[in-house]
């Protein structure tokens, strides 16, 4: 199985900071990277796919880049909505995994 | 807009089983892959198996091979995972997820707690 790797696994960050979380997979998977956001007591939603593309209705202060194995997220100027947990996800080979996630929280 | 209803929460016995039902709504159904995942309290997310309604063979992550089920209803628009041999460490949220293929989730459902305990 492919081993995804999020870094930090925890951050504190105030509104209107610029938040950069990385993905490191354990081999190549291209541009096969997904990005989700959960809040505590909800279902994960998703927010990036391959790699650099938005989801429906996900705003522009998100956006994600990388290929291969390096990948990141950035949350320009967050929001307080934006405070949750970010999981990578990998959908290159079968099975998809996740990575153990990225907590932000308010500082 | 797609809509995953999941059915509501269970507290099962160690040793039993649990079965739980997904109801898509908005969008196609047998073209789309439906994903089973599961959370444990604390913990991170892990994909347990899923299948693509048209083409009727599920995949199951080896983990759970030979105690997990996942099916579909074409006619009621519904999936179901079915887990087997439960033990205190099956608690957990599970989550079903439809998208294009097996290892996409675009749309999840609400989740629903398994409680296992004696």
């Amino acid at each position: 199985d492919i081993q995804m790797t999020q870094s930090p696994s925890s951050l504190s960050a105030s509104v209107g900071d610029r938040v950069t979380i990385t993905c490191r997979a354990s081999q190549s998977i291209s541009t096969y990277l997904n990005w989700h956001q959960q809040k505590p007591g909800n279902a994960p939603k998703p927010l990036i796919y391959a790699a650099s593309s938005l989801q429906s209705g996900v705003p522009s202060r998100f956006s994600g880049s990388g290929s291969g194995t390096d990948f990141t997220l950035t949350i320009t100027s967050l929001q307080p909505e934006d405070f949750a947990t970010y999981y990578c996800q990998q959908s290159y080979s079968m099975p998809p995994t996740f990575g153990g996630g990225t907590k932000v929280e308010i500082k | 807009q797609v809509q995953l209803v999941q059915s509501g929460a269970e507290v099962k016995k160690p040793g039993s089983s649990v079965k739980v039902s997904c109801k898509a709504s908005g969008g196609p159904f047998r073209s789309y892959s439906i994903n089973w995942l599961r959370q444990a309290p604390g913990q991170g997310l892990e994909w347990m198996g899923g299948l693509i309604p048209m083409l009727g063979t599920p995949n199951y992550a080896q983990k759970f091979q030979g105690r997990v089920t996942i099916t579909a209803d074409e006619l009621s628009n519904t999936a179901y995972m079915e887990l087997t041999g439960l033990g205190s460490e099956d608690t957990a949220v599970y989550y079903c997820a439809r998208g294009g293929t097996l290892m996409v989730c675009d749309h999840w459902g609400q989740g629903t707690l398994v409680t296992v305990s004696p």
